[in-house]
């Protein structure tokens, strides 16, 4: 299997920066998707490595990706940001679809 | 439009089989392989599997093996997943997804179809 790690939690004042990891095993060489989940809802991709930034998604989303950690980044964090975000991975290795375990981020 | 629309909810015993289905429109059909998600209550996503609908190919998590069948009628634009034997720790809300085409990431998501399992 591929263990992918988030933080459970990530706390951001409105207009700050924010920052979710994604820990793997080398995962720098995979290409790292960022999914938003808002409660009873399907999640929403809101930043991916190999697309431009999907339709309706604002440049305030930005993600990186080296070595063991990818990072999704959101710039002027609103309101409307408070929801789970979930980092996800194909593994060409074992023909696998992984996703981490999620991280809350909650607006102050 | 792209749009995903997933069976009702189901109520089913343990040992029981459960079948979700997907309803695809707005775009052709045998394109774009399709895959399904599971999250527990108040837990994070899980990947179960998926298809290809033009080779009816299908691949499935090491976890689920044996115990998930993912199937498409091509005619009623329409992906089911299966899952027997059906145990409390198989409650969850389970999603459709569709892959974006050529990519390895997730562009459209049915609404989900929460399965309980309860004696």
């Amino acid at each position: 299997s591929y263990v992918l790690t988030q933080p459970p939690s990530v706390s951001v004042a409105p207009g700050q920066t924010a920052s979710v990891t994604c820990g793997g095993n080398d995962i720098g060489t995979k290409i790292v998707h960022w999914y938003q989940q808002k409660p009873g809802q399907a999640p929403v991709l809101v930043f991916s490595e190999e697309s431009d930034r999907p339709s309706g998604i604002l440049e305030r989303f930005s993600g990186s990706n080296s070595g063991y950690t990818a990072t999704l980044t959101i710039n002027r964090v609103e309101a409307g940001d408070d929801a789970d975000y979930y980092c996800q991975v194909w593994d060409d290795s074992s023909d696998q679809w992984w996703f981490g375990g999620g991280t809350k981020l909650t607006v102050l | 439009q792209v749009q995903l629309v997933q069976s009702g909810a189901e109520l089913k015993k343990p040992g029981a089989s459960a079948k979700v289905s997907c309803k695809a429109s707005g775009y052709t059909f045998l394109v774009y392989f399709m895959h399904w998600v599971r999250q527990a209550p108040g837990q994070g996503l899980e990947w179960v599997g998926m298809i290809n609908p033009s080779a009816y190919t299908t691949s499935y998590a090491q976890k689920f093996q044996g115990r998930v069948t993912i199937t498409r009628d091509a005619s009623a634009s329409t992906v089911s997943m299966e899952l027997n034997g059906l145990g409390s720790e198989d409650t969850a809300v389970y999603f459709c997804a569709r892959q974006s085409k050529g990519r390895f990431h997730f562009d459209f998501w049915g609404q989900g179809t929460l399965v309980t399992v309860s004696a």
